[in-house]
Protein backbone atom coordinates (compact mmCIF):
# COMPACT_ATOMS: atom_id res chain seq x y z
CA UNK A 1 0.00 0.00 0.00
CA UNK A 2 1.27 3.55 -0.58
CA UNK A 3 3.08 5.41 2.06
CA UNK A 4 1.94 8.63 2.71
CA UNK A 5 3.78 12.04 4.51
CA UNK A 6 1.69 14.39 5.94
CA UNK A 7 3.17 18.02 6.97
CA UNK A 8 3.29 19.08 9.57
CA UNK A 9 2.47 16.94 11.77
CA UNK A 10 0.81 19.53 14.35
CA UNK A 11 0.86 23.14 14.62
CA UNK A 12 -0.69 25.95 16.98
CA UNK A 13 -1.84 28.91 14.99
CA UNK A 14 -3.04 32.60 15.05
CA UNK A 15 -6.96 33.41 14.58
CA UNK A 16 -7.12 35.02 11.01
CA UNK A 17 -4.04 33.98 9.61
CA UNK A 18 -4.33 30.45 7.29
CA UNK A 19 -2.04 27.18 7.41
CA UNK A 20 -1.11 25.12 4.46
CA UNK A 21 -0.78 21.01 5.02
CA UNK A 22 1.17 18.81 2.29
CA UNK A 23 0.53 15.52 1.62
CA UNK A 24 3.44 13.43 -0.28
CA UNK A 25 2.35 10.38 -1.42
CA UNK A 26 5.47 7.67 -2.38
CA UNK A 27 3.70 6.53 -5.62
CA UNK A 28 1.22 7.85 -7.86
CA UNK A 29 -2.45 7.39 -6.69
CA UNK A 30 -5.55 7.98 -8.86
CA UNK A 31 -7.58 9.37 -6.12
CA UNK A 32 -6.90 11.98 -3.21
CA UNK A 33 -9.02 13.31 -0.65
CA UNK A 34 -9.11 15.48 2.53
CA UNK A 35 -10.74 14.49 5.93
CA UNK A 36 -11.43 16.94 9.40
CA UNK A 37 -11.97 15.08 12.63
CA UNK A 38 -13.20 17.32 15.11
CA UNK A 39 -12.44 16.45 18.05
CA UNK A 40 -13.72 13.10 20.09
CA UNK A 41 -15.79 12.95 16.64
CA UNK A 42 -15.39 10.65 13.62
CA UNK A 43 -14.06 11.79 10.07
CA UNK A 44 -15.92 14.11 7.94
CA UNK A 45 -15.16 14.01 4.15
CA UNK A 46 -14.11 18.11 3.19
CA UNK A 47 -13.27 17.42 -0.87
CA UNK A 48 -11.56 15.10 -3.17
CA UNK A 49 -8.44 16.47 -4.64
CA UNK A 50 -8.52 16.29 -8.60
CA UNK A 51 -5.26 16.16 -10.40
CA UNK A 52 -5.20 19.57 -12.65
CA UNK A 53 -8.70 20.85 -12.18
CA UNK A 54 -10.59 21.92 -8.89
CA UNK A 55 -10.93 19.70 -6.45
CA UNK A 56 -14.84 18.51 -5.69
CA UNK A 57 -16.09 19.56 -2.31
CA UNK A 58 -18.55 17.84 -0.05
CA UNK A 59 -21.94 20.30 1.12
CA UNK A 60 -20.68 22.33 3.99
CA UNK A 61 -17.24 23.10 2.76
CA UNK A 62 -16.48 25.98 0.33
CA UNK A 63 -12.96 26.51 -1.82
CA UNK A 64 -12.43 30.03 -0.41
CA UNK A 65 -12.13 28.56 2.99
CA UNK A 66 -10.35 24.97 2.35
CA UNK A 67 -8.75 25.75 -1.10
CA UNK A 68 -6.51 22.68 -2.73
CA UNK A 69 -4.00 21.77 -5.28
CA UNK A 70 -2.96 18.35 -6.91
CA UNK A 71 -0.22 19.24 -9.49
CA UNK A 72 0.30 16.15 -10.11
CA UNK A 73 -0.50 12.06 -8.95
CA UNK A 74 1.46 11.99 -6.01
CA UNK A 75 1.06 15.49 -3.95
CA UNK A 76 -1.42 17.25 -2.74
CA UNK A 77 -2.11 20.91 -0.62
CA UNK A 78 -5.09 21.89 1.91
CA UNK A 79 -5.15 25.46 3.13
CA UNK A 80 -7.32 25.87 6.04
CA UNK A 81 -8.31 30.13 5.67
CA UNK A 82 -8.54 32.43 7.69
CA UNK A 83 -8.91 30.35 10.62
CA UNK A 84 -10.76 30.93 14.14
CA UNK A 85 -10.80 28.65 16.94
CA UNK A 86 -13.83 26.51 15.16
CA UNK A 87 -10.92 25.11 12.66
CA UNK A 88 -8.96 23.40 15.10
CA UNK A 89 -9.15 19.72 14.42
CA UNK A 90 -7.27 17.05 13.14
CA UNK A 91 -7.09 16.90 8.95
CA UNK A 92 -5.94 14.00 7.10
CA UNK A 93 -4.72 13.38 3.61
CA UNK A 94 -6.39 9.90 2.15
CA UNK A 95 -5.25 7.63 -1.14
CA UNK A 96 -6.51 5.24 -3.44
CA UNK A 97 -6.24 3.52 -6.69
CA UNK A 98 -8.99 3.81 -8.93
CA UNK A 99 -10.15 -0.23 -9.05
CA UNK A 100 -7.97 -1.11 -5.91
CA UNK A 101 -9.97 -1.55 -2.70
CA UNK A 102 -7.32 0.43 -0.18
CA UNK A 103 -7.39 3.31 1.14
CA UNK A 104 -4.54 4.84 2.91
CA UNK A 105 -4.48 7.57 5.33
CA UNK A 106 -1.73 10.05 6.83
CA UNK A 107 -0.86 10.35 10.39
CA UNK A 108 -3.29 13.51 10.32
CA UNK A 109 -2.19 17.20 11.15
CA UNK A 110 -3.59 18.19 14.59
CA UNK A 111 -4.71 22.38 14.12
CA UNK A 112 -5.16 24.20 17.43
CA UNK A 113 -6.31 27.56 16.64
CA UNK A 114 -5.66 30.27 19.17
CA UNK B 1 -2.44 15.71 24.33
CA UNK B 2 -5.80 15.18 22.95
CA UNK B 3 -7.71 12.11 22.85
CA UNK B 4 -9.84 10.80 19.65
CA UNK B 5 -13.25 9.57 20.97
CA UNK B 6 -14.20 11.40 23.82
CA UNK B 7 -17.86 11.97 22.81
CA UNK B 8 -17.91 8.38 20.98
CA UNK B 9 -19.90 5.49 22.36
CA UNK B 10 -17.81 3.40 24.76
CA UNK B 11 -17.41 -0.52 24.94
CA UNK B 12 -15.45 -1.84 27.66
CA UNK B 13 -14.49 -5.78 27.83
CA UNK B 14 -12.41 -7.67 29.91
CA UNK B 15 -9.00 -8.72 28.55
CA UNK B 16 -9.32 -12.50 27.09
CA UNK B 17 -13.05 -11.66 25.95
CA UNK B 18 -14.77 -11.22 22.61
CA UNK B 19 -15.72 -7.65 21.29
CA UNK B 20 -17.98 -7.08 19.00
CA UNK B 21 -18.72 -3.48 17.67
CA UNK B 22 -21.49 -2.53 15.81
CA UNK B 23 -21.60 0.07 12.66
CA UNK B 24 -24.65 0.87 10.46
CA UNK B 25 -24.65 2.25 7.66
CA UNK B 26 -27.04 5.00 5.96
CA UNK B 27 -26.26 3.86 1.54
CA UNK B 28 -27.90 0.60 0.05
CA UNK B 29 -25.91 1.31 -3.01
CA UNK B 30 -22.44 0.76 -0.64
CA UNK B 31 -20.30 -1.63 -2.76
CA UNK B 32 -17.18 -2.29 -0.21
CA UNK B 33 -17.07 -1.28 3.47
CA UNK B 34 -13.92 -0.98 5.50
CA UNK B 35 -13.17 -0.90 9.51
CA UNK B 36 -10.47 1.04 10.60
CA UNK B 37 -8.80 1.22 14.12
CA UNK B 38 -7.70 4.71 15.15
CA UNK B 39 -5.00 5.19 17.89
CA UNK B 40 -4.53 8.80 20.09
CA UNK B 41 -2.46 10.51 18.19
CA UNK B 42 -2.41 8.72 14.91
CA UNK B 43 -4.44 8.05 11.62
CA UNK B 44 -6.86 5.60 10.70
CA UNK B 45 -5.54 1.89 10.36
CA UNK B 46 -6.74 -0.51 7.82
CA UNK B 47 -7.94 -3.88 9.96
CA UNK B 48 -10.45 -5.70 7.77
CA UNK B 49 -12.60 -4.99 4.51
CA UNK B 50 -15.67 -7.03 2.74
CA UNK B 51 -16.90 -6.27 -0.47
CA UNK B 52 -21.15 -6.19 -0.69
CA UNK B 53 -21.06 -9.79 -2.33
CA UNK B 54 -20.21 -11.36 0.68
CA UNK B 55 -21.77 -11.62 3.95
CA UNK B 56 -18.57 -12.58 6.22
CA UNK B 57 -14.82 -12.39 6.04
CA UNK B 58 -12.31 -13.75 8.94
CA UNK B 59 -8.71 -12.15 9.49
CA UNK B 60 -5.86 -12.95 11.82
CA UNK B 61 -8.68 -12.59 15.24
CA UNK B 62 -11.08 -10.26 13.77
CA UNK B 63 -14.33 -10.92 11.29
CA UNK B 64 -16.38 -8.82 9.53
CA UNK B 65 -20.48 -9.24 9.33
CA UNK B 66 -22.48 -7.86 6.70
CA UNK B 67 -25.90 -7.99 6.91
CA UNK B 68 -27.22 -5.55 3.79
CA UNK B 69 -30.92 -6.10 4.35
CA UNK B 70 -30.91 -4.01 7.55
CA UNK B 71 -27.38 -2.17 6.46
CA UNK B 72 -25.52 -3.37 9.74
CA UNK B 73 -21.63 -3.90 9.62
CA UNK B 74 -20.41 -5.45 12.28
CA UNK B 75 -16.52 -6.53 13.85
CA UNK B 76 -15.99 -9.16 15.74
CA UNK B 77 -12.40 -8.95 17.90
CA UNK B 78 -11.36 -12.39 19.46
CA UNK B 79 -9.38 -12.88 22.72
CA UNK B 80 -9.14 -9.14 23.02
CA UNK B 81 -6.08 -7.87 24.49
CA UNK B 82 -4.83 -4.57 25.16
CA UNK B 83 -3.37 -3.45 22.63
CA UNK B 84 -6.46 -3.59 21.28
CA UNK B 85 -7.80 -0.14 22.92
CA UNK B 86 -9.23 2.14 20.42
CA UNK B 87 -11.61 3.93 18.22
CA UNK B 88 -13.05 1.88 16.00
CA UNK B 89 -14.73 3.19 12.81
CA UNK B 90 -16.43 1.52 10.08
CA UNK B 91 -16.52 3.06 6.59
CA UNK B 92 -18.24 3.03 3.56
CA UNK B 93 -18.17 3.43 -0.53
CA UNK B 94 -21.16 4.66 -2.57
CA UNK B 95 -20.99 4.81 -5.92
CA UNK B 96 -18.77 7.48 -5.87
CA UNK B 97 -15.23 6.23 -5.19
CA UNK B 98 -15.25 8.42 -1.71
CA UNK B 99 -15.59 6.84 1.43
CA UNK B 100 -17.92 7.70 3.95
CA UNK B 101 -16.80 7.48 7.63
CA UNK B 102 -19.67 5.94 10.53
CA UNK B 103 -19.78 7.80 13.52
CA UNK B 104 -16.96 5.24 15.44
CA UNK B 105 -16.56 3.16 19.09
CA UNK B 106 -14.05 3.36 21.07
CA UNK B 107 -12.84 -0.48 22.88
CA UNK B 108 -11.38 -0.16 26.22
CA UNK B 109 -9.77 -3.07 27.26
CA UNK B 110 -9.15 -4.05 31.02
CA UNK B 111 -7.23 -6.50 32.84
Amino acid sequence: SAVISQKPSRDICQRGTSLTIQCQVDSQVTMMFWYRQQPGQSLTLIATANQGSEATYESGFVIDKFPISRPNLTFSTLTVSNMSPEDSSIYLCSVARTGSLGYTFGSGTRLTVV
Amino acid sequence: GESVGLHLPTLSVQEGDNSIINCAYSNSASDYFIWYKQESGKGPQFIIDIRSNMDKRQGQRVTVLLNKTVKHLSLQIAATQPGDSAVYFCAERGNTDKLIFGTGTRLQVFP
